[in-house]
């Protein structure tokens, strides 16, 4: 089942933070997050591991609260470049990096 | 190195139709994956690829067949296009034995009219 992003779009000024919501109704073992400009092929960003390990990028950050099973996505202190559809992607089990994706969220930076 | 690329770029089929969409990763990654996205939503997965050899299902597959001829290929094919395959076609491949991040190719835009 897919899981829910939360907000759908946010519209920022430069300099402003944003948080990005992802909850999964099932037992998570990881998160991806990726970042898509309008026309272009998704982008990696980060994953989050069940246990607390991380893999990404690092002026981005992210949590992951396996218990409740939702990861959030923190932008701060946005830049222009930071524009685009925010995707999480959840996998349910260590299996290949199979991912189910989220709808999305639309985050607009303007100046 | 290229990462992944994807041909062709855009297509135009009519209903009934067939095609293959082709991929292929110079990373010398195990795992690639095939992926549709229409408009205004996420990636949903067609077919997966763990290793040569190996396809599995993923969640959208009817309509489609793929074929992983190498480590570096992995082909999608639509035997008898329909308008609800109209979508954008991203290939990906990642590295199996950890958890790891997808690589995506440029996409392949379909329309079927």
């Amino acid at each position: 089942q897919q899981p829910v992003q939360s907000p759908q779009a946010v519209i920022l000024r430069e300099g402003e933070d944003a948080v990005i919501n992802c909850s999964s109704s099932k037992a998570l073992y990881s998160v991806h997050w990726y970042r898509q400009k309008h026309g272009e092929a998704p982008v990696f960003l980060m994953i989050l591991l069940k246990g607390g390990e991380q893999k990404g990028h690092d002026k981005i950050s992210a949590s992951f609260n396996e218990k409740k099973q939702q990861s959030s996505l923190y932008l701060t202190a946005s830049q222009l470049s930071y524009s685009g559809t925010y995707f999480c992607g959840t996998e349910i089990r260590n299996a290949g990096n199979m991912l189910t994706f989220g709808g999305g969220t639309r985050l607009m930076v303007k100046p | 190195n290229a990462g992944v690329t994807q041909t062709p770029k855009f297509q135009v089929l009519k209903t009934g139709q067939s095609m293959t969409l082709q991929c292929a990763q110079d990373m010398n990654h195990n795992s690639m994956y095939w992926y549709r996205q229409d408009p205004g939503m996420g990636l949903r997965l067609i077919y997966y690829s763990a290793s040569e050899g190996t396809t599995d299902k993923g969640e959208v597959p009817n309509g489609y067949n793929v074929s992983r001829l190498n480590k570096r290929e992995f082909s999608l094919r639509l035997e008898s296009a329909a308008p609800s395959q109209t979508s954008v076609y991203f290939c990906a491949s990642s590295e199996l034995e950890v958890v790891n991040e997808q690589y995506f190719g440029p996409g392949t835009r379909l329309t079927v009219t």
